[in-house]
């Protein structure tokens, strides 16, 4: 069965480092997220992605963060100058078009910033 | 940020029986949810959904039911087994919302013993 795969499983990173996350979305899967889930609190989203454009952001997706497909299967999600508070899972979703709403999930990119 | 809220952090049952997750939300524009499971170093994993136009949705062992005027949808599981062992996140898209970001809820941890 398809599924949404990420890399890398954890990273640790020290405060001001940039960080890239990457993911592969199903391959015939149009719409892309990146949502994240701080240790004991609920999963938030973060960005929605679509025809190489940004559809949505949250409030947390400031300027620190950036997304992109640089090519015809990666998604990657990056932090330019990490803060503690950016420790947290990220996870990777997307959807087929027209089915937005069911979105398949990745395993999760831990991060540690130090 | 409370839009969607699962009030019992945990649920123990025993195998065969019926178990039943709550979720309450106070956002009159979410027209779509959905429920889905969490094991433990994995993404959740999408279980079911209902639109707004419906009040009943089943699948297999899994119904969910929606109950508009009172902002409030349940997951029923019969019966359950030990496999069913797992977080079920609650979550929610609005109408307006392009790409159907999603809104989670903190979590049930559902444990069912033998």
């Amino acid at each position: 069965e398809p599924e949404v795969t990420q890399t890398p499983s954890h990273q640790v990173t020290q405060m001001g480092q940039e960080v890239i996350l990457r993911c592969v979305p199903i391959s015939n899967h149009l719409y892309f997220y990146w949502y994240r889930q701080i240790l004991g609190q609920k999963v938030e989203f973060l960005v929605s992605f679509y025809n190489n454009e940004i559809s949505e952001k949250s409030e947390i997706f400031d300027d620190q963060f950036s997304v992109e497909r640089p090519d015809g299967s990666n998604f990657t999600l990056k932090i330019r100058s990490t803060k503690l508070e950016d420790s947290a899972m990220y996870f990777c979703a997307s959807s087929e078009a027209g089915r937005s709403y069911e979105q398949y999930f990745g395993p999760g990119t831990r991060l540690t910033v130090t | 940020d409370q839009q969607v809220k699962q009030n019992s952090p945990s649920l123990s049952v025993q195998e065969g029986r019926i178990s039943i997750l709550n979720c309450d939300y106070t956002n009159s524009m979410f027209d779509y949810f959905l429920w889905y499971k969490k094991y433990p170093a994995e993404g959740p994993t999408f279980l079911i959904s209902i639109s707004s136009i419906k009040d009943k949705n089943e699948d297999g062992r899994f119904t969910v039911f929606l109950n508009k005027s009172a902002k409030h949808l349940s997951l029923h599981i019969v019966p359950s087994q030990p496999g069913d062992s797992a977080v079920y996140f609650c979550a929610a898209s609005a109408r307006g919302s392009t790409l159907g970001r999603l809104y989670f809820g903190r979590g049930t941890q559902l444990t069912v013993w033998p």
